[in-house]
């Protein structure tokens, strides 16, 4: 356990609907990363926050979008979903120590029917 | 873009062999990492290796990176059928605000 928790584990939705994954840095962690899996792609990096604000942006689309609370918990939000979207959705955490290493939570699948 | 490449993409092994997953990255970089992904699951931290030079090991698992060369290597050695699973390098670029993987080498070890 990575302590490092993301919810829902599963979901299932339509084309055209909006979804929100949330996640929980492990205890002290301060920089939250997320990152998209999927089986074309591989692991796509999408946004970093680093307490409370962004720092750092990758292949993200602009109908996704996230944010860092000041509780340090994140939420990333899908809207105009596609069935290309589908895929794992992984967030991480690290405390920006200068080793990087990176804390995963178990993902949150998103099935876009 | 930064890219980075892992091969082989795929690699088949029989128990007891060794055998070696190359990293390459396309920008300067003193710091990788290399996960390991089990089917359907999280991605666990192996190894995280700082310096040009630097070499890790765990059980049957040696990492090491050559910044010059822009390649980090992970060799297995004496395989067993545990070690099965993905294995993914990464970079991190811009110093510890992104990381980017590797293509990811799934290895499979036959009993």
């Amino acid at each position: 356990d990575s302590g490092v928790t993301q919810t829902p584990k599963h979901l299932i939705t339509a084309t055209g609907q909006r979804v929100t994954l949330r996640c929980s840095p492990r205890s002290g962690d301060l920089s939250v990363y997320w990152y998209q899996q999927s089986l074309d792609q591989g692991l796509q990096f999408l946004i970093q926050y680093y307490n409370g604000e962004e720092r750092a942006k990758g292949n993200i689309l602009e109908r996704f979008s996230a944010q860092q609370f000041p509780d340090l918990h994140s939420e990333l939000n899908l809207s105009s979903l596609e069935l290309g979207d589908s895929a794992l959705y992984f967030c991480a955490s690290s405390v920006f120590s200068n080793t990087g290493e990176l804390f995963f939570g178990e993902g949150s699948r998103l099935t876009v029917l | 873009e930064l890219k980075v490449e892992q091969n082989p993409l795929f690699l088949s092994m029989q128990e007891g062999k060794n055998y070696t997953i190359y990293c390459n990255y396309s920008t300067t970089s003193d710091r990788l990492y290399w996960y390991r992904q089990d089917p359907g699951k999280s991605l666990e931290s192996l190894f995280v290796l700082l310096s040009n030079g630097a070499v890790k090991q765990e059980g049957r698992l040696m990492a090491s990176l050559d910044t010059k060369a822009r390649l980090s290597t992970l060799h297995i050695t004496a395989a067993v059928h545990d070690l099965s699973a993905t294995y993914f390098c990464a970079v991190d670029w811009n110093t510890g605000n992104q990381f980017y993987f590797g293509t990811g080498t799934s290895l499979t070890v036959i009993p």
